[in-house]
């Protein structure tokens, strides 16, 4: 079975500074993708970023940065120099490579990120 | 055009109510998904469709009923729902792979239901 455990329910930060959300995941599977999506207070889950599995190169999109580590299970979002517009709702999910499971995603419990101004 | 709409925004229905939930991409995705999502908790799947095919039913009641008319889009229908059945609807499209592997998903903005 798969999980996803994502620690922290509630970060609260001041703008500019760095935050780091964490994202553990568990699978048998050898080949799989792991997701990030925002949730802002409208409701839209928004798609930030998919990492397959075989694929462990860090990445960074402005002032996002992802970091995936296969040794550890995770799968950890960075935002540098936060902006209040980056409070929101954060999902981490997990989906296996099958096409019988029709990409059907495994949500974390999500991390509330509050920036304040 | 990476974009999924949702109507109506918001709900409000009686339990003896008939309704519908509906959903449209136009991305060309082949596969289509259903969510409800309680406050403060990550969205469950309840249906996906594939090829306009039904392919996973998580055990949902048979009050919610979906059907996908065409590929571009997904109807919700709902019928004599109980109050804890209020929750964002979401549905969401995604693109297949290769290797049967199925892309992420995109989301819309969801539906408001609150069932009094």
């Amino acid at each position: 079975a798969q999980k996803v455990t994502q620690a922290q329910t509630e970060i609260s930060v001041v703008e500019k500074e760095d935050v780091t959300l964490d994202c553990v995941y568990e699978t048998r599977d050898t080949t799989y993708y792991l997701f990030w999506y925002k949730q802002p207070p409208s409701g839209e889950l928004v798609f930030l970023i998919r990492r397959n599995s075989f694929d462990e190169q860090n990445e960074i999109s402005g002032r996002y940065s992802w970091n995936f580590q296969k040794s550890t299970s995770s799968f950890n979002f960075t935002i540098t120099a936060s902006q209040v517009v980056d409070s929101a709702v954060y999902f981490c999910a997990l989906s296996d490579a099958g096409g019988t499971s029709y990409g059907k995603l495994t949500f974390g419990q999500g991390t509330i990120l509050t920036v304040h101004p | 055009d990476t974009e999924v709409t949702q109507t109506p925004k918001h709900l409000v229905m009686g339990m003896t109510n008939k309704k519908s939930l509906k959903c449209e991409q136009h991305m060309g995705h082949r596969a289509m998904y259903w969510y409800k999502q309680k406050a403060k908790k990550p969205p469950e799947l309840m249906f996906v469709y594939s090829y306009e095919k039904l392919s996973i039913n998580e055990s949902v009641p048979s009050r919610f009923s979906p059907e996908c008319p065409n590929s571009s889009l997904l109807n919700l229908h709902l019928h004599a729902l109980q109050p804890e059945d209020s929750a964002l609807y979401l549905c969401a499209s995604s693109q297949q792979g290769g290797k049967s592997s199925y892309n992420e998903q995109f989301f819309g903005p969801g539906t408001r239901l609150t069932v009094l």
